[in-house]
């Protein structure tokens, strides 16, 4: 079955600077789908970010980048700039790939992020 | 474009009585799974319907339930409800059974009391 591990429970920064979340996972496919979710205390499920398995390139949007290492099967968030608005709880979490496996995503414990100004 | 629907926000509920949580997906989307969401267990997947069919479901006992109309609706229902039930209930949709790309709505707080 597979597995994501968040090692970190919470984590801080200050507004401007940079913070990395971790997780990783265990999964026997080759194929799949990594995410980032955010849940602000709205506690709407935010996807930030997503990052197919056969690809090489890690994924950017705007300050969210990932370090997506497939042979470790490591996958953290890179938060850039941070802002007051990035305060919230960040889920990693996989998917199978369509043709593969039972379609449900499958979270980390998540890891909450506070900002400081 | 409306998100994901979820109702109601919140519920309180005592032990034995049953619930129907509902959830109206983004227009044009035609899939929709349901996660269980507590402090102790985190998030859980429970099923995934589209076109009114059930795919997939989750480890959850028979009380735990759900249907999808032809207007791609969704509810779920809990009968005899017990106070582990206690959780927020969050519904995703996204536009095909096999799109990755899932958008969550606000959830249903349940508290079983």
């Amino acid at each position: 079955a597979q597995t994501v591990t968040q090692s970190q429970p919470e984590m801080s920064v200050q507004e401007a600077e940079t913070v990395t979340l971790s997780c990783t996972y265990d999964t026997s496919e080759s194929d799949y789908y990594l995410f980032w979710y955010k849940q602000p205390p709205s506690r709407q499920m935010i996807l930030v970010i997503r990052q197919e398995a056969y690809k090489q390139q890690n994924a950017t949007e705007n300050r969210f980048s990932v370090n997506f290492q497939k042979a470790a099967k490591s996958f953290s968030l890179k938060i850039s700039d941070s802002q007051l608005g990035d305060a919230a709880m960040y889920f990693c979490a996989y998917r199978p790939h369509m043709n593969t496996g039972f379609q449900k995503l499958v979270f980390g414990t998540g890891t909450r992020l506070l900002v400081s100004p | 474009k409306a998100g994901v629907t979820q109702t109601p926000r919140y519920l309180i509920k005592t032990r034995g009585q049953q619930v129907t949580l509902s959830c109206s997906p983004i227009s044009g989307h035609r899939s929709v799974s349901w996660y269980q969401q507590t402090p102790g267990q985190g998030l859980q997947f429970l099923f995934e319907y589209f076109s009114e069919t059930q795919r997939n479901k989750g480890n959850f006992p028979g009380r735990f339930s759900g249907r999808q109309f032809s207007n791609s609706r969704s509810e779920m229902n809990v009968s005899t409800l017990e106070l582990g039930d206690s959780a927020l209930y969050l519904c995703a949709s996204s536009l095909t059974a096999d799109n990755e790309k899932l958008f969550f709505g606000s959830g249903t707080q349940l508290s079983v009391l």
